[in-house]
């Protein structure tokens, strides 16, 4: 059960040029999310999606566009025209709709990519 | 809205100590309250979760956390700390009664234990 796998794990950047991560989900979660973690800012919500073909904005949303594909446990994130600013560490997430308590997982994350852009 | 604080950014302990990482919640309802941990270039995994039932939540590598609802706290801690327990902790909480389903984070704690 390989969880959330998000492509490429390393990335780097000229400034202006475009790129799209992947994230990948197989536990039939309904819900995915895309952050960055920045020093000292903790972990930033870039855009959410709430089931298949929905997105919406997060705390962050410029600069970045997201869509959900037709397959349920996809979510790609994309940078239209990358600035030194957009460097960080980006992290996917998901989760089910509901929480249990006996739930081994709540909100899942992948391993994370780093992106410099230069 | 909701909202977490990790009110101190770094917490150095000795090796054998009990520590304590502290977390301050806020929420218009009844919370779902979580810790991360992260390790140096991985993700965040979780390492315990209060949904709801006994206040006092265990969850991995021997750490527990306390839900006290009068303080809206959510204080992570183990007993005695390790080398190996040096890593970035998160807090986050998510409202159970709302429509919404995303969780906030804190800025995070970095634990230091010392040998």
């Amino acid at each position: 059960n390989a969880g959330v796998t998000q492509t490429p794990k390393f990335r780097v950047l000229k400034t202006g040029q475009s790129m799209t991560l992947l994230c990948a989900q197989d536990m039939n979660h309904e819900y995915m999310y895309w952050y960055r973690q920045d020093p000292g800012m903790g972990l930033r919500l870039i855009h959410y999606s709430v089931g298949e073909g929905t997105t919406a904005k997060g705390e962050v949303p410029d600069g970045y566009n997201v869509s959900r594909l037709k397959k349920k446990q996809n979510f790609l994130l994309g940078l239209e025209s990358a600035a030194p600013s957009q460097t960080s560490v980006y992290f996917c997430a998901s989760s089910p709709m509901n929480l249990y308590p006996g739930q081994n997982y709540g909100y899942t994350f992948g391993s994370g990519t780093r992106l410099t852009v230069v | 809205a909701q909202s977490v604080a990790q009110p101190e950014d770094q917490v150095n302990v000795a090796e054998g100590n009990p520590l304590t990482v502290k977390c301050t919640y806020s929420v218009s309802g009844n919370p779902y309250l979580f810790w991360y941990v992260q390790y140096p270039n991985r993700g965040l995994q979780v390492l315990l979760k209060y949904i709801t039932g006994d206040n006092l939540v265990k969850g991995s590598y021997g750490f527990e956390a306390e839900f006290n609802k009068s303080q809206t706290s959510f204080h992570l801690k183990k007993p005695s700390a390790l080398v190996s327990d040096s890593a970035l902790y998160f807090c986050a909480v998510r409202d159970s009664s709302g429509g919404s389903y995303i969780p906030t984070f804190g800025r995070g704690t970095s634990l230091i234990v010392h040998p």
